[in-house]
């Protein structure tokens, strides 16, 4: 059965550092992964997406990375700002269609 | 290109009654997944859909929850007889046919049972 844990489960910083959020799942016969940041009260946003045939993905000051074999996602977010400060899931899609979400992370950016 | 559209945003049934829920996939999607959010809690998958499909319903509750993606109009998901545990955000996601299972979220719809 496929489990995906994210650590920390909060994260506090300044403006400006950089940060990385972990995100470790127990089977490697995944589709893809996915990160999404979810803003208190509202949906999810996509922020990046990653084949299980690859090992990284960039947007701008965000840049994921996937290590199959080992089940292990990073997010490393760059430059941190207020603007930053949500909540982060990681997303497993396994190829029985269904998709495992873990708990996330809560990060706040302080000014 | 309008996103996945849910209605209603907020909604408050009281114990007993029914509930349901609607999803506007966005424009091409013909994939439509239901997940549960409780409060301080993470998201749970609940059921996929194609049209006119349902595909996997492993995350859905044996009574009263049942879904449906009809081939004209959105995707519903009714709960009968609705509980004061069933209160919770209910999110749907759509993706496009061929695909990643790249998945696009509605706002949510906020349910209260009171």
């Amino acid at each position: 059965k496929q489990e995906v844990t994210q650590i920390p489960a909060a994260l506090s910083v300044p403006e400006g550092e950089n940060l990385v959020l972990n995100c470790s799942f127990t089977d490697s016969a995944i589709y893809n992964l996915q990160w999404f940041r979810q803003d208190p009260g509202k949906g999810l946003t996509s922020l990046l997406l990653i084949q299980s045939s690859q090992r990284e993905q960039t947007s701008g000051r965000l840049n994921a990375s996937l290590d199959k074999s080992s089940g292990r996602s990073t997010l490393y977010i760059a430059a941190s700002q207020p603007g930053d400060s949500a909540t982060y899931l990681c997303a497993v899609h396994t190829g029985g269609f269904k998709t495992i979400f873990g708990a996330g992370t809560r990060l706040f950016v302080k000014a | 290109n309008a996103g996945v559209m849910q209605n209603p945003r907020h909604l408050v049934r009281r114990r007993g009654q029914e509930a349901r829920l609607r999803c506007s996939p966005m424009k091409g999607h013909s994939h439509v997944y239901w997940y549960r959010q409780l409060p301080e809690e993470g998201l749970k998958f609940m059921v996929y859909l194609q049209k006119e499909n349902i595909i996997d319903e492993s995350g859905m509750p044996k009574e009263r929850f049942s879904a449906e993606f009809p081939k004209e109009g959105p995707s519903i998901l009714r709960i009968q007889q609705v509980v004061r545990g069933d209160s919770a955000a209910y999110f749907c996601a759509s993706s496009p046919p061929a695909s990643s299972y790249e998945q696009y979220f509605g706002p949510g719809t906020r349910l209260t049972v009171t």
